[in-house]
């Protein structure tokens, strides 16, 4: 089945240090990736669209200098987020879309806690 | 817009009691709808999935869901519910460009 990895699997950091997220899809090829936030105890919610080879798609009230998305390679997203302040500590979850199935199914990583000190 | 409802934040249930969790979702199209489980610190594990076709679906772990379009429901069931199962469920709607939107999610508590 369709396995999407996230690196690292929890990080701390200093607040005005920048951070980043890696998304891949192991065994698949992905066009199309989505990157998650999550609060404690709350739904997640969509931040951006993130298309191979051109640029992301950001939701509404996202901060695209804040939350930079690049999409290099067919198996690889990152998300860094910039000048990280304690407010930005959050789950951030991925997921890849797999064309190969019926409705290209996303399929998700493990998540990433960041933590900001 | 879409929407997803899940009205039950907090469900407790006693181990081999059965289970429903609610969903109830606002979409223009026919809806492609999801049941996800997530525990604590974890991604998200899929449950089940409806595209089209036979409404009542079955899923991994036991778990099963309806498909009622007159009511714009999705509701997940288990009939025995086990210690493990206690985690927290999401239902999300998939919409144009494959994006899902999810529902607040449910927790739900398993009593011994």
């Amino acid at each position: 089945g369709a396995v999407v990895s996230q690196h690292p699997s929890w990080v701390i950091c200093k607040s005005g240090t920048s951070v980043k997220i890696e998304c891949r899809s192991l065994d698949f090829q992905a066009t199309t990736m989505f990157w998650y936030r999550q609060f404690p105890k709350q739904s997640l919610m969509l931040m951006a669209t993130s298309n191979e080879g051109s640029k992301a798609t950001y939701e509404q009230g996202v901060e695209k200098d804040k939350f930079l998305i690049n999409h290099a390679s067919l198996t690889l997203s990152t998300l860094t987020v910039t000048s990280a302040h304690p407010e930005d500590s959050s789950f951030y979850i991925c997921s890849a879309r797999d064309l190969r199935t019926a409705y290209n199914e996303q399929f998700f990583g493990p998540g990433t806690r960041l933590t900001v000190l | 817009a879409q929407s997803v409802t899940q009205p039950d934040i907090h469900i407790t249930v006693s181990e081999g009691a059965s289970l429903e969790l609610r969903c109830n979702y606002s979409y223009g199209a026919t809806p492609y709808l999801f049941w996800y489980v997530q525990s604590p610190g974890q991604g998200l594990q899929l449950l089940l999935k409806y595209f089209s076709g036979d409404t009542l679906v079955q899923g991994i772990k036991g778990f099963e869901a309806e498909f009622k379009r007159s009511q714009s429901s999705f509701n997940l069931r288990k009939p025995s519910v086990h210690w493990s199962d206690a985690a927290e469920y999401f239902c999300a709607v998939g919409r144009e460009g494959n994006m899902l939107t999810f529902g607040g999610g449910t927790r739900l508590m398993v009593k011994p």
